[in-house]
């Protein structure tokens, strides 16, 4: 059974340091890993898709890396604001087209 | 263009009753899945539908559980005697087409069920 977990359950940092959050899972024989972000009360919202073969992928001041044989990816926030303040979820699909998610890092920026 | 949209937002209830959350994905989008989310927890599989079919109803916990798509599109998800510990927020979400593998799921803001 696939599982996936995400340290630290919490994370406070000032405005302006960069971050790297991690996420491992159990299982390599995945499809792709996906990240998003929950704000309180709200959805999800997906962030970056990384595919089984890529190694890495980027948006504006993400970046997200995987490492399929040792089971992890990390997310990087670059010079951090406190718009990026909520929970980041990361959550890897296998061919049952199941996503199994980790509990998140809930992130909060210190302006 | 619309994303996914979930209705109602929030559904208070009583211990027995039978409620049903509703479900409008993305256009054209022919995947469709239903999770749910306790406090403090990430989402949990529920069902997927391809199409019209429920393709995987491994998650649903037991059989009050229920889903239907009838025409590929809206989605309701429907509990009967629903019991306190049903309370979570349900989340819906769709991908496009049958190469989901690599496509992004894509989520609604979710229905905030209360069972009291």
């Amino acid at each position: 059974k696939q599982e996936v977990t995400q340290i630290p359950a919490a994370l406070s940092v000032p405005e302006g340091e960069n971050l790297v959050l991690n996420c491992s899972f159990t299982d390599s024989a995945i499809y792709n890993l996906q990240w998003f972000r929950q704000d309180p009360g709200k959805g999800l919202t997906s962030l970056l898709l990384i595919q089984s073969s890529q190694r890495e992928q980027t948006s504006g001041r993400l970046n997200a890396s995987l490492d399929k044989s040792s089971g992890r990816s990390t997310l990087y926030i670059a010079a951090s604001q406190p718009g990026d303040s909520a929970t980041y979820l990361c959550a890897v699909r296998r061919e049952d087209e199941k996503l199994t998610f980790g509990t998140g890092t809930r992130l909060t920026i210190i302006p | 263009g619309a994303g996914v949209s979930q209705t109602p937002s929030n559904k208070v209830t009583e211990k027995g009753k039978y409620v049903e959350l509703r479900c409008d994905p993305i256009s054209g989008h022919t995947a469709l899945y239903w999770y749910r989310q306790s406090l403090g927890q990430g989402p949990e599989f529920l069902i997927y539908f391809q199409g019209t079919g429920a393709a995987d109803d491994s998650g649903l916990p037991n059989d009050r559980f229920f889903a239907v798509r009838p025409e590929g599109s809206v989605s309701t998800l429907k509990i009967q005697r629903t019991e306190r510990g049903d309370s979570a927020v349900y989340l819906c979400a769709s991908s496009s087409g049958r190469s989901s593998y690599n496509s992004p799921l894509h989520f609604g803001n979710g229905t905030r069920l209360t069972v009291t």
